[in-house]
């Protein structure tokens, strides 16, 4: 079956240090998406693509960075870890513009110290 | 500036009885409406959806309405399980130009919602 997959599921690092969330889908989806999610403000849009070497900037997406260098994969990246970073972060997925059903992975709690 | 809201952050019904989920929007170009339903430590699952072109859709025990002219939609569980117990989101989405969807979700906060035995 098909499925959205998020590595590690718990991290925890120290502030500064930089960080990689992985994200893989085998849905052969071209949009994929990173949000965190906390209390107060439900899910947040970070960043997100709509193809392969296509990354755009969402609402809170200072600090992050992303690439895309294939289909399946969308890692996120902490430049350099703060506080106000630990979260919980979803990664998702939907088919090409015109549908917007996303799918989601099951997420990566990050504690940052 | 939330373009989505969720004002209710709980919520808690008898099993059997209705559940009702309220949602509020800002956008007006907003034309896509979905419901997630989120367990603990799962990510979110989606439940429904609706386009603004309708006002009311239907799934099994699960139906949205929309209202247009108040910019508010809502979440009707009848009757609600035990197993209903959850947060709910609200989500809504723009067309981009030409009518081609940029697929980018706008959020509500959640809300709890306890389904009583």
């Amino acid at each position: 079956d098909a499925e959205i997959t998020q590595s590690p599921r718990h991290k925890i690092t120290e502030t500064g240090r930089q960080v990689t969330l992985a994200c893989h889908q085998t849905w052969n989806h071209n949009n994929m998406f990173w949000y965190r999610q906390d209390l107060g403000h439900g899910l947040r849009l970070i960043h997100y693509s709509y193809g392969v070497q296509d990354t755009n900037k969402g609402e809170v997406s200072d600090g992050y960075s992303v690439s895309r260098s294939n289909t399946e994969d969308l890692p996120l990246t902490l430049e350099s870890a703060a506080s106000s970073q630990t979260s919980v972060y979803f990664c998702a997925s939907s088919e090409a513009p015109g549908r917007e059903t996303q799918y989601f992975g099951p997420g990566t709690r990050l504690l940052v110290l | 500036d939330q373009q989505v809201k969720q004002n209710s952050p709980s919520l808690s019904v008898q099993e059997g009885r209705i559940s009702i989920l309220n949602c509020d929007y800002t956008n007006s170009m907003f034309d896509y409406f979905l419901w997630y339903k989120k367990y603990p430590a799962e990510g979110p699952t989606f439940l429904i959806s609706i386009s603004s072109i309708k006002d009311k859709n239907e799934d099994g025990r699960f139906t949205v309405f929309l209202n247009k002219s108040a910019k508010h939609l809502s979440l009707h569980i009848v009757p609600s399980q035990p197993g209903d117990s959850a947060v709910y989101f609200c989500a809504a989405s723009a067309q981009g130009a030409g009518g081609t969807s940029y697929g980018k979700l706008t959020f509500g906060q959640g809300t709890i919602l306890t389904v009583h035995p």
